[in-house]
């Protein structure tokens, strides 16, 4: 069955960067899409940005062009997330997300989500 | 990009009620639309995509309508295990865009 575990949670002070890691199982990692998404606390959903694990193409949405770098591992089936420069707006839920197919932004399965906390 | 508006943004039902949320994109995005179900602490998971298609494993209580701009979800017969909160996402263009959420509480 596909499964996306996703790392722990982390706290981190502003201005750090965190890269938060998610591990594919369950079917071919290099046939789908992966995006990831984020939610504030008691916010809604804002989508990052979408990687081809076949070829680590990467594209972000413009609010997270700079700040955001996504990565991809084939020999472990695992695709990565960093945020530089954090700031306390940017704590939150954040969550990898499989393609449907590819790329369709249509999210069949998720990871549990790793919080985020941004502090002082 | 496109923006998704939900209504209601909460609701109160009762075990048996048929509930109906609504979701409007500010430009047509044909059958584009996506639905999924969040618990508390829990990740999405999705219901219906291309508005009217019930993913696999989804109970068939849930339903999925519309087209252009006006979409419904409708759960025909609520049961204990739907009290959740409802978001609708376009997945006509880049970036993909989610609805604000509807939560479904218990009367």
């Amino acid at each position: 069955q596909v499964q996306l575990v996703q790392s722990g949670a982390e706290v981190k002070r502003p201005g750090a960067s965190v890269k938060v890691s998610c591990k594919a199982s369950g079917y071919t990692f290099t046939d789908n899409y992966m995006h990831w998404v984020r939610q504030a606390p008691g916010q809604g959903l804002e989508w990052m940005g979408i990687i081809h694990p076949s070829t680590g193409s990467a594209r972000y949405a413009q609010k997270f062009q700079g700040s955001v770098t996504m990565t991809r591992d084939t020999s472990t089936s695992t695709v990565y997330m960093e945020v530089s420069s954090l700031r306390s707006e940017d704590t939150a839920v954040y969550f990898c997300a499989r393609d449907l197919t590819g790329p369709t932004t249509t999210f069949d399965y998720w990871g549990q989500g790793t919080l985020v906390t941004v502090s002082s | 990009d496109i923006q998704m508006t939900q209504s209601p943004s909460s609701l109160s039902a009762s075990v048996g009620d048929r509930v109906t949320i609504t979701c409007r994109a500010s430009q047509s995005i044909s059958n584009f639309l996506n639905w999924y179900q969040q618990k508390p602490g829990k990740a999405p998971k999705i219901l219906i995509f291309a508005a009217s298609t019930l993913q696999s494993g989804v109970p068939s209580r849930f339903s999925g309508s519309g087209s252009g701009t006006d979409f419904t979800l409708t759960i025909s017969s609520l049961l204990p295990e739907d009290f959740a909160t409802y978001y609708c996402q376009q997945s006509y263009s880049t970036p993909p865009t989610f609805g604000q959420g509807t939560k479904v509480e218990i009367k």
